[in-house]
């Protein structure tokens, strides 16, 4: 069973449209992460949070220290929002695990 | 700007022969990782390196090798031994947060 899991593994979208993203892991963390990989395979990292909620643009990340729960929201989808994005966890050692990532299509 | 670069993009190789990844990070980070990533699976940890000259095994180290001999680089070295080469391969550096590449494609037949 993967440390991190993520859900949904595919979601498809019409533009416009609010997506969520789920993440849950199964023990303490120091920081969690989401990360945004494109067709070309390079991942840029998006947000780095430990507790409450980040929001850059049109994207909002939360996390739930007691439930172990991440979500990734963006509002207003647009086709160049396709892209997987991929759940993370650092520990203490700094040790990275992943999930296996969300693929998102918006179509117009 | 400061950024990680992996050359080369797409990599060809034939089965039996060694390959290196290259992984230059111009951001002063003292950590660098190396990471695969397959089909429907998550980036699984090969190698990483907090400090120059030190580096330690991830998860799935066999067959591979690296070094760490400058701060700025820390190339991969795919060996014979590793039995399913063929992944996207992907660089990153830490500091407070991770920086990643922009990964090689590595495609061994």
């Amino acid at each position: 069973k993967n440390e991190v899991e993520q859900s949904p593994q595919n979601l498809t979208a019409q533009e416009g449209e609010f997506i969520t993203i789920n993440c849950s892991y199964s023990v303490g963390i120091s920081a969690l992460h989401w990360l945004q990989q494109h067709p070309g395979g390079g991942i840029v990292s998006l947000f780095m949070l430990s507790s409450g909620k980040k929001k850059h643009g049109r994207l909002i990340a939360t996390i739930n220290i007691q439930e172990k729960h991440s979500s990734l929201h963006i509002t207003a989808s647009h086709p160049r929002d396709s892209a997987v994005y991929i759940c993370a966890v650092t520990y203490n050692n700094n040790d990275m695990r992943f999930g296996a990532g969300t693929r998102l299509t918006v179509k117009p | 700007d400061g950024g990680i670069t992996q050359s080369p993009k797409y990599l060809f190789r034939k089965e039996g022969q060694n390959v290196t990844l290259s992984c230059e990070q111009n951001l002063n980070h003292d950590a660098m990782y190396w990471y695969r990533q397959d089909p429907g699976q998550g980036l699984r940890l090969i190698y990483y390196s907090q400090i120059v000259n030190d580096f330690q095994k991830g998860d799935i180290a066999e067959g591979y090798s690296v070094s760490r001999e400058k701060k700025e680089s820390f190339p991969l070295t795919v060996t014979s031994a590793q039995k399913n080469p063929t992944a996207f391969y992907l660089c990153a550096s830490s500091a407070v947060g991770y920086t990643f590449g922009s990964g090689t494609r590595l495609t061994v037949v």
